[in-house]
């Protein structure tokens, strides 16, 4: 199966900086790597996405950029601001047309944004 | 909030005691799943399901059961030989539609074993 795993555990910023998170995964078939966003209490929310075929995504403060030969991807929030406080895990997929695989999720990265 | 609906959303049981959380979701999705969330451990899969009366095991199935009648629903029971059942779980859906499907959440179940 595959092998995902994300860096730093924790992180803690302070407002207006820049963090950075990465994900390396084991999986060459991988096409598709998610995002998601778990405030404290909350459900995870996809927040962005990329697919195999692009090499990076923006929107707004938030970007992930993909490196397929590494087999790591990575998000960056720009301009930080205390609501960006909360974990945040990479699940890269193998998308298929015949149906839903099964994406594997890393252990999180708690971003912590110091006012 | 919509679409994918959990309850109840804490929930205490006894030691020896089977427990079922529900799960319901609208958005016409075929995949389900469900998750369990322990302090610095991510996600980890129990149980998910791609049809109707099918589903298969995650990497955590030992003490955990589920069905899948309808399209809509996909229950977990929590069987007493779940050695450490307190935690977070979470239901999530898919769309099978297309190759690139994010997952939606529900809101989550608190499981405490007293």
């Amino acid at each position: 199966g595959e092998n995902v795993e994300q860096h730093p555990s924790t992180l803690s910023v302070q407002e207006g900086d820049s963090a950075v998170i990465k994900c390396t995964y084991s999986d060459s078939a991988s096409n598709y790597f998610p995002w998601y966003k778990q405030e404290l209490g909350k459900r995870p929310q996809l927040i962005i996405d990329i697919r195999s075929n692009v090499g990076e995504k923006k929107d707004q403060r938030i970007a992930v950029t993909l490196n397929k030969t590494a087999k790591h991807f990575s998000l960056h929030i720009t301009e930080t601001q205390p609501e960006d406080s909360a974990v945040y895990f990479c699940a890269p997929k193998h998308g298929g047309t015949r149906g839903s695989y099964i994406p594997t999720f890393g252990r999180g990265t708690s971003l912590i944004v110091h006012p | 909030d919509g679409g994918i609906t959990q309850s109840p959303k804490y929930l205490f049981r006894k030691e020896g005691q089977n427990v079922t959380l529900s799960c319901e979701q609208n958005l016409n999705h075929d995949a389900m799943y469900w998750y369990r969330q322990d302090p610095g451990q991510g996600l980890r899969l129990i149980y998910y399901s791609q049809i109707v009366n099918d589903f298969q095991k995650g990497d955590i199935a030992e003490g955990y059961s589920v069905s899948r009648e309808k399209k809509e629903s996909f229950p977990l029971t929590v069987t007493s030989a779940q050695k450490n059942p307190t935690a977070f779980y979470l239901c999530a859906s898919s769309s099978r539609q297309g190759e690139y499907n994010e997952q939606f959440f529900g809101p989550g179940t608190r499981l405490t074993v007293l």
